[in-house]
């Protein structure tokens, strides 16, 4: 099936430095892709929609400057975090959906972020 | 807006018994409702869907029905094996590609 992957798996950062998280369609091509941040013993929280050729669409609440986001090809999008803070730490997870649509969606395996 | 509501657990079953994860959900429309699974170490993985209503999907022994009625798409098994420790998502769309997930449970099954 259908694979997606996130680079890295876990990073650990200093407070006020950036971090980049890709996240890959490994066989298929993908011109949405989908951010989420999950919080301990939480939800999966949308953050931001990756669009390929336009601007991400972030939901309400979501600090579009501190979370940039670029899709730069049909296979991949970047999570940019600027200027961490410990309060960023979180699991940031990517998805993207089914070619075959249907709604499904193919998750990658999430990056654990730790800002000190 | 959307919303799901589900069983937190955690639970912890012995093998063999019988799961039920109640899941409930609020929308407009007619959305499709699913079942998302994660196990230790890996990404979640979609285990069943149905994308209307009295549908009922199942995968790996695993049902759920789709209640219009009660607004409600619970997940049973009749008898569970060590190997489907995992946290569970409700999740549903409401047209769009956006997913919206209950908090998941976390199940623990025990030899």
């Amino acid at each position: 099936g259908a694979v997606v992957s996130q680079h890295p798996s876990w990073v650990i950062c200093k407070s006020g430095t950036s971090v980049k998280i890709e996240c890959r369609s490994l066989d298929f091509q993908a011109t949405t892709m989908f951010w989420y941040r999950q919080f301990p013993k939480q939800s999966l929280m949308l953050m931001a929609t990756s669009n390929e050729g336009s601007k991400a669409t972030y939901e309400q609440g979501v600090e579009k400057d501190k979370f940039l986001i670029n899709h730069a090809s049909l296979t991949l999008s970047t999570l940019t975090v600027t200027s961490a803070h410990p309060e960023d730490s979180s699991f940031y997870i990517c998805s993207a959906p089914h070619p075959g649509g249907g709604y499904e969606q193919y998750f990658g395996p999430g990056t654990r972020l730790t800002v000190t | 807006g959307d919303s799901v509501t589900q069983m937190e657990g955690p639970v912890t079953l012995s093998e063999e018994a019988f799961l039920t994860i109640n899941c409930t959900y609020t929308a407009t429309g007619y959305p499709s409702l699913f079942w998302y699974v994660q196990y230790p170490g890996e990404g979640l993985q979609l285990l069943l869907k149905a994308t209307k209503a009295d549908d009922k999907g199942s995968n790996k022994g695993f049902e759920a029905t789709y209640r219009k009625e009660t607004t409600s798409f619970h997940l049973e098994k009749g008898s569970v094996q060590v190997s489907d420790s995992a946290v569970y998502f409700c999740a549903l769309s409401g047209g769009s590609e956006k997913l919206v997930f209950g908090k998941g449970m976390k199940l623990t099954v025990n030899p």
